[in-house]
């Protein structure tokens, strides 16, 4: 089955812990983006990727840091400058024409 | 200014009526447009797509297009409660979906 996947489903962190969040996809797709969705709101996108090794930053960065050494891995820390964490993250893969999303992982903080 | 401007709502529609959720968007040089749709606690699922002027229609939905207006609309017949959802209206330029825009969403909840 082609398609994306998110883990872990659920996170917690602790307060100064990094933690990293998982986004795989098999769709052959060269664009990958992460964003962050807080109750009753849109969208906002983190960063995006449109290439291996290459990757901007979106309109709400800073907090975050991502790589992309594989074009189905596009792994998201969110560090502890990142002072309120808790969201809904979402990463999505797209061709040219359409967009598809992962699961999510809720990050909760302890 | 919101580049795609959606009404939060909610909306409430009585099972079996139709369903009208309206878009615009900022970009006259817009050329694709998405709706998804989003259940609570999960992740938006692409529904409709249409890049030209006038109506496309799968199912239950249509899509509907007016660009000198610079609006797009999803039109739902036949409500069903399992459409309640929140539905998310996204928009493409020339630079093709990875300079795709959001709007923040209307939730519709159809009532039994």
């Amino acid at each position: 089955d082609g398609g994306i996947t998110q883990s872990p489903k659920y996170l917690f962190r602790k307060e100064g812990q990094n933690v990293t969040l998982s986004c795989e996809q098999n769709l052959n797709h060269d664009a990958m983006y992460w964003y962050r969705q807080d109750p009753g709101q849109g969208l906002r996108l983190i960063y995006y990727s449109q290439i291996v090794n290459d990757f901007q930053k979106g309109d709400i960065a800073e907090g975050y840091s991502v790589s992309r050494e594989k074009k189905e891995s596009f792994p998201l820390t969110v560090t502890s400058a990142q002072k309120n964490p808790t969201a809904f993250y979402l990463c999505a893969s797209s061709d040219r024409d359409f967009g598809y999303f992962g699961p999510g992982t809720r990050l909760l903080v302890l | 200014q919101k580049e795609v401007e959606q009404n939060s709502g909610p909306l409430s529609v009585p099972e079996g009526a139709i369903a009208s959720l309206n878009c615009t968007y900022s970009d006259r040089g817009s050329q694709s447009f998405f709706w998804y749709r989003q259940y609570s606690g999960k992740s938006p699922e692409l529904i409709m797509f249409i890049y030209s002027n006038g109506d496309k229609e799968d199912g239950r939905f249509t899509a509907q297009l007016n660009k000198a207006s610079q609006y797009v609309s999803l039109l739902i017949r036949d409500s069903q409660p399992s459409d309640s959802a929140t539905y998310l209206c996204a928009v493409t330029g020339s630079g093709g979906y990875q300079k795709v825009t959001f709007g923040t969403g209307t939730k519709l909840q159809v009532i039994p």
